[in-house]
């Protein structure tokens, strides 16, 4: 089975800093990973999604993903924080059966 | 505009009593899911369902119960056999079966059992 570990379970970051969520991922196979978002009693929404073509993935609201092989990881980037970005994000794998696997996730605090 | 509608958003039960999350979908998805969320520990699959009169257990499907006698409809039934129901549900869906696709995702449903 895939497993995905979220490193930092609580992340805190100044307004205009860079952000940067780590994800890491199990797979014997070539995944499809995901990045989502979620904020307070709502569903996920998907940030981005990497499924094979480049490995350096732009989603929305200037988040960004990269995916290394070499490193089995898929950490979300985001150069300068704002406090909208205050949110809990979670790293998910899907292999071709039809499964999607979850991090705990990481909730992001942005300081004024 | 299309997307995953659940319902009801807050639900209350008392210990014993069976209660139906409805989940509906108008993406024309073939897949869909239903996952618990507590905190601390992600989001679990409860069960998925690839095809119309067709699903599977996922991690934690006992005390769980589901139907899918419609494409866009995904109904769970948690039952008094679920010993800690109190949580947050998700309902999802993709387009595609093969797991290509991302998942979608409702609003959610919190059940508090008093």
């Amino acid at each position: 089975a895939q497993s995905v570990t979220q490193l930092g379970s609580h992340v805190s970051v100044s307004e205009g800093a860079l952000v940067l969520l780590r994800c890491n991922y199990s797979s014997s196979v070539p995944p499809y990973l995901f990045w989502y978002v979620q904020y307070p009693n709502q569903g996920l929404q998907l940030l981005l999604k990497y499924t094979s073509a480049a490995t350096l993935v732009k989603g929305i609201n200037g988040f960004e993903a990269e995916f290394k092989k070499s490193e089995t990881s898929f950490h979300l980037t985001k150069p300068s924080a704002h406090m909208s970005d205050a949110a809990e994000y979670f790293c998910a794998v899907s292999d071709t059966g039809n499964q999607f696997y979850f991090g705990t996730g990481t909730s992001l605090t942005v300081i004024p | 505009d299309g997307g995953i509608t659940q319902s009801p958003k807050y639900l209350f039960r008392k210990e014993g009593q069976n209660v139906t999350l409805s989940c509906e979908q108008n993406l024309n998805h073939d897949a869909m899911y239903w996952y618990r969320q507590d905190p601390g520990q992600g989001l679990r699959l409860i069960y998925y369902s690839q095809i119309v009169n067709d699903f599977q257990k996922g991690d934690i499907a006992e005390g769980y119960s589901v139907s899918r006698e419609k494409k866009e409809s995904f109904p769970l039934t948690v039952t008094s056999a679920q010993k800690n129901p109190t949580a947050f549900y998700l309902c999802a869906s993709s387009i595609f079966a093969g797991g290509t696709g991302e998942l979608f995702f409702g609003e959610g449903s919190r059940l508090t059992v008093l």
